[in-house]
Order: structure tokens, then C-alpha cells, then sequence
């Protein structure tokens, strides 16, 4: 998993507050999402990025912000956490313009959980 | 919309045993990507390997192999002469052709026991 970093990689919320998830790339790729992970249902795209300045919504959007100021950098923000936003969280990065390329990195993940 | 299954929540064998973990896929694209993760009890996710859509080639790794046929639209995994540290859930996914949407199964649970 070299190349992307997510911090915390464990948090405990209280119901009703905000929080971002860091997730930092050195690679300097493009494309940067986020993913949820919930028992059963593998990994659900919340949100991504194909460049500074541009985002879009995933699969589960709902109840969570991202920005992208930077090729970098692509935080995710809960506004007003909720139990149902308990799970483990992914960020992934990757090139492309890579002809052969295209392989995904993931950072270690980072488990949430909403009191 | 695409969409990855992988019927097998979860499978057991005993060590030495082979084992093959199915993936069927849904994509309109003809260009696409499919890949396999392993995720092991620590969390993390492994890549293992990539396969183009226009390369229907199998491929071996060690014990490791995948059959690739876009006529069933399946990207299967077997693991051959299974071993304890191949314990984990592994994850198949498919990304589209312009590379902005990864989706993944649900994953199948292995467990190899001594």
C-alpha cells in the first residue's frame, strides 16, 4: 500500500459529530475515491475524483462531503455522523493515462465507529 | 451500471485442497478492467492481479491462477494446494473503460484449515 496514507486508522464518534478521514497521495495520480466497507457487501464507492477542482458522487454519497484542492490530497468529511456510517473506510488512488497500467492502490483503511 | 457477484460468501477446505472462487460480471462497456484483492485478517487490501478485457489470456502465479472468459462474463480463482496463510476474503472488481468507477463484489471468505 505504499503511496497512499489515511489518518486515523481508528475513531470513535459520538452521534451527531464531524469528522474528515485524511487520505494523502504521493504518486501523483489522478483519480482518488473513497470506499465503505460493510460486512457482506464489499467495497461501496461513496465518492471519487479524476483531478484537482473535480468531484463526483459514487454508489453512497449520502452524508459525506469530499474536496480536492489538490492532486494530493482528498479528504472525507462526515458533516453529522451517524451509526449507520459505522464501517471500515478505504482510499484509493490511481494513474490514468497509464496504457498498461490502471492497478489501484489502496491505503491500510480506516475503522470508524459511530456511538 | 455494472455490477460484480461473487456467489460464494464464504468457503472451507483443508490445507493441499485447490480451490476456485467464482466472479460473474456486468458491464456494457467493451473496454474494461477486472482485478482481485486479497484482504487478510489485518485489514488491508492486497492486489493480486489485473486482467485488460481485450486479453483473454489465463495466467499463473505460483499457486495462483485466473481463467478469464468474456463469453460467461466470468473472471474466476483458483488456488492451488491451498495453505493456511491463504486465509482471508477476496475481493473481484471491474472498472469501467473511462476509469472512474471501481465496483466491487461482495466478497468470499476463505478459510483453510490445517
Amino acid at each position: 500500500n505504499a503511496g497512499v496514507t489515511q489518518t486515523p486508522k481508528f475513531q470513535v464518534l459520538k452521534t451527531g459529530q464531524s469528522m474528515t478521514l485524511q487520505c494523502a497521495q504521493d504518486m501523483n495520480h489522478e483519480y482518488m475515491s473513497w470506499y465503505r466497507q460493510d460486512p457482506g457487501m464489499g467495497l461501496r464507492l461513496i465518492h471519487y475524483s479524476v483531478g484537482a477542482g473535480i468531484t463526483d458522487q459514487g454508489e453512497v454519497p449520502n452524508g459525506y462531503n469530499v474536496s480536492r484542492s489538490t492532486t494530493e490530497d482528498f479528504p472525507l468529511r462526515l458533516l453529522s455522523a451517524a451509526p449507520s456510517q459505522t464501517s471500515v473506510y478505504f482510499c484509493a488512488s490511481s494513474s490514468v493515462r497509464e496504457i498498461v497500467g490502471n492497478t489501484i492502490y489502496f491505503g491500510e483503511g480506516s475503522w470508524l465507529t459511530v456511538v | 451500471a455494472q455490477k460484480v457477484t461473487q456467489a460464494q460468501t464464504e468457503i472451507s477446505v483443508v490445507e493441499k485442497e485447490d480451490v476456485t472462487l467464482d466472479c460473474v460480471y456486468e458491464t456494457r462497456d467493451t473496454t474494461y478492467y477486472l482485478f482481485w484483492y486479497k484482504q487478510p485478517p489485518s485489514g488491508e487490501l492486497v492486489f493480486l492481479i489485473r486482467r485488460n478485457s481485450f486479453d483473454e489470456q489465463n495466467e499463473i502465479s505460483g499457486r495462483y491462477s485466473w481463467n478469464f472468459q468474456k463469453s460467461t462474463s466470468s473472471f474466476n480463482f483458483t488456488i492451488t494446494a491451498s495453505q493456511v496463510v491463504d486465509s482471508a476474503v477476496y475481493f473481484c472488481a471491474l472498472r469501467n473503460n473511462a476509469g472512474n468507477m471501481l465496483t466491487f463484489g461482495g466478497g468470499t471468505r476463505l478459510m483453510v484449515k490445517p
